[in-house]
């Protein structure tokens, strides 16, 4: 069965720690890995998207890695700001063509001044 | 931002009525899906769309229909709605299988 694990569950840390989360998946055929976030009563947006070949990707104060063998990701996340405080997504994508997303709970990430 | 439009944003109905949601898109993306989002739940897959008339069932598909006659529009029916459909649900476009899936607002449904 495709799974996406995520952990920790929720999670609060003070402005300007970094903090890392956590992604296990089991997903075959693996396409790509992605990481969403999400604001409470908003669609998720799109923070990082890695291939098979990929170890790590930036997109500012996000950094995610990507081990395929251990089929494990994190997502790190540098110098938190308040508006940090959302749900965090790993998101799976299966399927020869990539076209079918399989979603972790999410992490609640609350940033507290 | 991505063109995706979901409707109604939000709608009460009464057990036993039939219900229909709307995504719009004006992506020309190839691949629509349907998700409900509950706590505890994360987002869970209802069905998807690769192509015109061309649909697949997710991981909660019981209770749930779809229909993709054009490209740009994929529908989401609940023939007899139930109180356990209560849900938020979220529409995303994708053309896989690198692009990033891009969601829509959210439905928020209550049956009551």
């Amino acid at each position: 069965k495709n799974q996406v694990e995520q952990s920790p569950q929720s999670l609060i840390i003070l402005e300007g720690k970094n903090c890392t989360l956590q992604c296990n998946y089991t997903v075959s055929p693996f396409s790509n890995l992605r990481w969403y976030k999400q604001d409470t009563g908003r669609g998720p947006v799109s923070l990082t998207i890695m291939t098979f070949s990929e170890n790590t990707k930036s997109n500012g104060r996000y950094t995610a890695t990507l081990d395929a063998d251990t089929k494990q990701s994190s997502l790190h996340i540098t110098a938190s700001q308040l508006s940090d405080s959302a749900s965090y997504i790993c998101v799976v994508s299966a399927g020869n063509q990539g076209g079918k997303l399989i979603f972790g709970q999410g992490t609640e990430l609350s940033v507290k001044p | 931002d991505a063109g995706i439009t979901q409707s109604p944003r939000h709608k009460v109905t009464e057990t036993g009525t039939p219900v229909t949601l709307r995504c719009h898109q004006t992506e020309n993306h190839r691949y629509m899906y349907w998700y409900r989002q509950d706590p505890g739940h994360g987002l869970r897959l209802i069905h998807y769309s690769y192509g015109v008339k061309d649909t697949d069932k997710g991981e909660v598909s019981d209770g749930y229909s779809v229909s993709r006659s054009k490209t740009e529009d994929f529908l989401l029916t609940l023939e007899s709605a139930t109180s356990s459909q209560t849900s938020v649900y979220f529409c995303a476009i994708s053309e896989p299988p690198l692009t990033e899936a891009f969601f829509g607002q959210g439905t928020r449904l209550t049956v009551v």
